[in-house]
């Protein structure tokens, strides 16, 4: 079964620090994987999206890596600001016949205090 | 405008009722989804219009659930005698392209059910 899982649930830092959530997928045949970035109340907004060529991937302080042997993913956030408080949802793009399928992660919760 | 828009924001109904949800996807936007996001989870995928064409609507829980997306532009989610479990955000999203898992969605800002 097509599946993503996320870890940790939630994550509370404090400003200026490093933190990293994690992706494992059970996603086969793979497509690409993104990483999408929704703030409380707003849609998602994507942040990184990956085909299975690629290792890593920034945009801005947002790192992106990804290791299609162990079918796992992380997102790095450096230097974290007050602003990337919002939960984080790791997608994945399966194909399916002619089409592919997104299957979604529940997402990480992250707080960043001052 | 320059992003996907959803009317209204917030929708109180009571249980029953039935509601319509619109979305206006970005402009010469193919791809059109529907997803519901329950508080905590994840969005789940509902349909998938590209174009006018519904060609996926695997997603939709159950025959009380109705897309539509008559002139392949704006689109309406329409549920009908509304149960509690119906109460979640449902988002809509477009993307230029007719591969829509590849290339990047955008989304709306949603619109938060409340069925009473």
């Amino acid at each position: 079964k097509n599946q993503v899982e996320q870890s940790p649930q939630s994550l509370i830092i404090l400003e200026g620090k490093n933190c990293t959530l994690q992706c494992n997928y059970t996603v086969s045949p793979f497509s690409n994987l993104r990483w999408y970035k929704q703030d409380t109340g707003r849609g998602p907004v994507s942040l990184t999206i990956m085909t299975f060529s690629e290792n890593t991937k920034s945009n801005g302080r947002y790192t992106a890596t990804l290791d299609a042997d162990t079918k796992q993913s992380s997102l790095h956030i450096t230097a974290s600001q007050l602003s990337d408080s919002a939960s984080y949802i790791c997608v994945v793009s399966a194909y399916a016949g002619n089409n592919r399928k997104l299957i979604w992660g529940l997402g990480t919760s992250l707080a960043v205090n001052p | 405008g320059a992003g996907v828009s959803q009317s209204p924001r917030y929708k109180v109904a009571k249980r029953g009722q039935d509601v319509a949800l619109r979305c206006d996807p970005i402009s010469g936007h193919v791809s059109l989804f529907w997803y519901q996001q329950a508080l905590g989870q994840g969005p789940e995928f509902l349909t998938y219009f590209q174009n006018e064409a519904q060609l996926d609507k695997s997603g939709l829980p159950s025959d009380r659930f109705f897309a539509e997306r008559p002139e392949g532009s704006v689109s309406t989610l329409k549920i009908q005698r509304t149960q509690q479990e119906d109460s979640a955000v449902y988002l809509c999203a477009s993307s230029l392209a007719t591969d829509p898992s590849y290339n990047e969605q955008f989304f709306g800002p949603g619109t938060r059910l409340t069925v009473l």
